[in-house]
C-alpha cells in the first residue's frame, strides 16, 4: 500500500519551460489536492478535485491548470513556468465519508525555477 | 474569512521542557480542526485532530471556542519531536479542504 505517490521528487525548470507533477493514490479516496508550501506561508491550497471528473481553483490557482484523469491521478501543469513557483508542492487526497477528512500526502516535488 | 494563524515561526526548548505551540483561528459555525506534522526528511502526516480528544506521542490539544485557539502541549518535550507543525482546519462546505497556518518549528535541545 504505497499510499499518495508524487514524481518527480526534484526538477529543475528555466523560466517559461512546462512541466507536468504526477500523482497517485491507491486509497480508493474521492478527494485530492495540490498544495504548495512556502517559507513563512505554510501550504496552500492551488486546486483541489472533490471527486472524480470535477476540479475547482483553490487560494492559487494563478499560473497553474490540473487534470482529474481518473479516480487515482491528479496531475497538476505548470504551462509556462515562472521563478516565482520555486517551491515545494504536495499532493494530498482524502474522502469526506471515509477518512472524515483527514488528508493524506505525498512525500513532494521540490521545483526550482531559474 | 476563515484563518489559522500560528504565531511563531520558531520555537526552541530544552528536552523535558513543557511544550506549547499555539493556534488562533477564524471561523463562522463548528470547526473541525487538525494538527500535522512533518519530521525531516518525512511527509507531512496527521498528529491529532480535535473530534478524537486522544493524545499522540504525549501531545493533547484542545479547543476553545471562546479564545478561538487550538494550542499543542507536550508536558516533557523529547528531541524526537523535533518537526515543522501545522495546525489546520476544515473550510466550509463538505469539499474536506483544509486551511493550513504558517507553521511552527519545534526544535527539542538536548
Amino acid at each position: 500500500n504505497a499510499g499518495v505517490t508524487q514524481t518527480p521528487k526534484f526538477q529543475v525548470l528555466k523560466t517559461g519551460q512546462s512541466m507536468t507533477l504526477q500523482c497517485a493514490q491507491d486509497m480508493n479516496h474521492n478527494s485530492m489536492y495540490w498544495y504548495r508550501q512556502d517559507p513563512g506561508m505554510g501550504l496552500r491550497l492551488i486546486y483541489y478535485s472533490a471527486s472524480e471528473g470535477t476540479t475547482d481553483k483553490g487560494e492559487v490557482p494563478n499560473g497553474y491548470n490540473v487534470s482529474r484523469l481518473n479516480k487515482r491521478e491528479f496531475s497538476l501543469r505548470l504551462e509556462s513556468a515562472a521563478p516565482s513557483q520555486t517551491s515545494v508542492y504536495f499532493c494530498a487526497s482524502g474522502d469526506v465519508a471515509l477518512a472524515k477528512n483527514i488528508q493524506y500526502f505525498g512525500a513532494g516535488t521540490r521545483l526550482s525555477v531559474l | 474569512a476563515q484563518r489559522v494563524t500560528q504565531p511563531e515561526k520558531l520555537l526552541s526548548v530544552f528536552k523535558g521542557a513543557p511544550v506549547e505551540l499555539k493556534c488562533n483561528y477564524s471561523y463562522s459555525g463548528s470547526p473541525e480542526l487538525f494538527w500535522y506534522v512533518q519530521y525531516s526528511r518525512q511527509r507531512l502526516q496527521l498528529l491529532l485532530r480535535h473530534i478524537s480528544r486522544e493524545s499522540i506521542k504525549g501531545f493533547t490539544a484542545d479547543l476553545n471556542k471562546g479564545e478561538t485557539s487550538f494550542h499543542l502541549k507536550k508536558p516533557f518535550a523529547q528531541e524526537e519531536d523535533s518537526a515543522m507543525y501545522y495546525c489546520a482546519l476544515t473550510s466550509s462546505g463538505n469539499t474536506g479542504k483544509l486551511i493550513f497556518g504558517q507553521g511552527t518549528t519545534l526544535q527539542v535541545k538536548p
